[in-house]
């Protein structure tokens, strides 16, 4: 079975800072996609960013890039300049065959003014 | 814009009623999928449906039904709630033609308490 791990229940940068956030994940698969997806409190949830795994290089939009280290399982994203409307709940997923997301556990992301 | 749009926000409902969760999208997708959100858990998948008529268990689909009778909507069904079931609803839809976009389009979510 496919599974996503975030370590990290909770994360706290300060305003203008760079934060990593860490994701880790199992699959038997060659070929899928990861994701980073940003809730908002009480707003709907959006994509931030997507990697495809046979791409070697790493997805960037924007402020928001991502570390993919396919040995590793491993794919963290990195928010530079942060700032206060970045504050969400960020979940990584990967893609689980014909279109099924799994999800992690979430990290909450707090934005210190 | 891609719109999907849920019935509720909040609904509290007592045990043992029979919900429905109503969930609409306008892009004209033909998946759509129903998640459970809880705190430490993340989302997971109740059920999935690739087509009209067409429905899928997800990883935790005991105690929850679907249907899809129209492209553009898909209901989630508690039979007979419990209070177990108390958590965040999401909808969300993608479609099947962009092999390399996969992307799931949320809807607001729905709130659900049983007492």
């Amino acid at each position: 079975a496919q599974t996503v791990t975030q370590s990290q229940p909770e994360m706290s940068v300060q305003e203008a800072e760079t934060v990593t956030l860490s994701c880790t994940y199992d699959t038997s698969e060659s070929d899928y996609y990861l994701f980073w997806y940003k809730q908002p409190p009480s707003r709907q949830m959006i994509l931030v960013i997507r990697q495809e795994a046979y791409k070697q290089q790493n997805a960037t939009e924007n402020r928001f890039s991502v570390n993919f280290q396919k040995a590793a399982k491993s794919f963290s994203l990195k928010i530079s300049d942060s700032q206060l409307g970045d504050a969400a709940m960020y979940f990584c997923a990967l893609i689980q065959g014909a279109q099924k997301l799994v999800f992690g556990q979430g990290t909450r992301l707090t934005i210190n003014p | 814009d891609v719109k999907v749009t849920q019935s509720s926000r909040y609904l509290v409902k007592r045990t043992g009623e029979k919900v429905f969760l109503e969930c609409v999208q306008d892009m004209d997708h033909e998946n759509m999928f129903w998640y459970r959100q809880d705190p430490g858990l993340g989302l997971r998948l109740i059920y999935f449906s690739y087509d009209v008529k067409m429905k899928e268990k997800g990883d935790i689909p005991e105690g929850y039904s679907v249907s899809r009778e129209k492209k553009e909507r898909f209901s989630l069904i508690l039979e007979s709630a419990s209070t177990n079931q108390t958590s965040m609803y999401l909808c969300a839809s993608s479609s099947s033609q962009s092999w390399t976009s996969y992307e799931q389009y949320f809807g607001p979510g729905t709130r659900l308490t049983v007492t």
